[in-house]
């Protein structure tokens, strides 16, 4: 069964203090993985899709890479408004192709 | 654009009473998803569509949750029997095609008293 792992559970920065959220996933043959932010009473928005190893995506202070068994998104000089919960989902496959597994989310909260 | 819309927005019902959430995808998309977030937990996957047709609906937990959609747009879940343990915020997200990204509306929070 594919599981989605996020690190850390909570992350606390100051502004300026860049640092990066770990994604680690085991899945039989990663079709795509999602990365999503998601504001306290809103539903995930959508930031970056990754399909393969060594991709990168870019926007904004916000960086997403891909290995074979994990992807980090690396924020650079956050500001308080990057405070929200990250989110990391895998797409499966087969008969469940468009289903994403998600993980439990890193809540970032960046300091003035 | 007009992107991703549920309603209602918030939901309280009785314990065993049934309950219809709605959602509007973003026009043009063929693909519609329901999630469940729970407090402290994760999204969970409940069912897909592709067109009308719903081809993965091993998530849904029970026989209570159904759901359907019509003309390839508006999709309704229906929660039968509530209970309490259905509280949640119920997520709804559309995309172009299977596979692609996918865009969530606000979700809907049900609270079963």
């Amino acid at each position: 069964e594919d599981q989605v792992t996020q690190s850390p559970e909570a992350l606390r920065l100051q502004e300026g203090e860049s640092s990066s959220l770990n994604c680690s996933y085991t899945v039989s043959g990663l079709r795509g993985l999602f990365w999503y932010r998601q504001d306290p009473g809103k539903g995930p928005e959508f930031l970056f899709t990754l399909y393969s190893a060594g991709e990168e995506k870019e926007k904004e202070r916000l960086k997403a890479t891909l290995t074979k068994k994990e992807s980090f998104l690396h924020i650079t000089a956050p500001k308080p408004e990057d405070s929200a919960t990250y989110l990391c989902a895998v797409l499966q496959g087969g008969t469940s192709y468009g289903k994403l597994t998600f993980g439990q989310g890193t809540i970032l909260t960046v300091h003035p | 654009g007009a992107g991703v819309s549920q309603s209602p927005s918030n939901k309280v019902t009785e314990k065993g009473k049934d309950v219809e959430l709605r959602c509007d995808p973003i026009s043009g998309h063929t693909a519609l998803y329901w999630y469940r977030q729970s407090l402290g937990q994760g999204l969970e996957f409940l069912i897909y569509f592709q067109g009308n047709s719903a081809p993965d609906k091993s998530g849904l937990p029970s026989d209570r949750f159904s759901a359907e959609r019509t003309g390839g747009s508006v999709s309704t879940l229906t929660i039968q029997r509530t209970q309490q343990e259905d509280s949640a915020v119920y997520l709804c997200a559309s995309s172009p095609l299977a596979g692609a990204e996918q865009y969530f509306g606000p979700g809907t929070r049900l609270t079963v008293t």
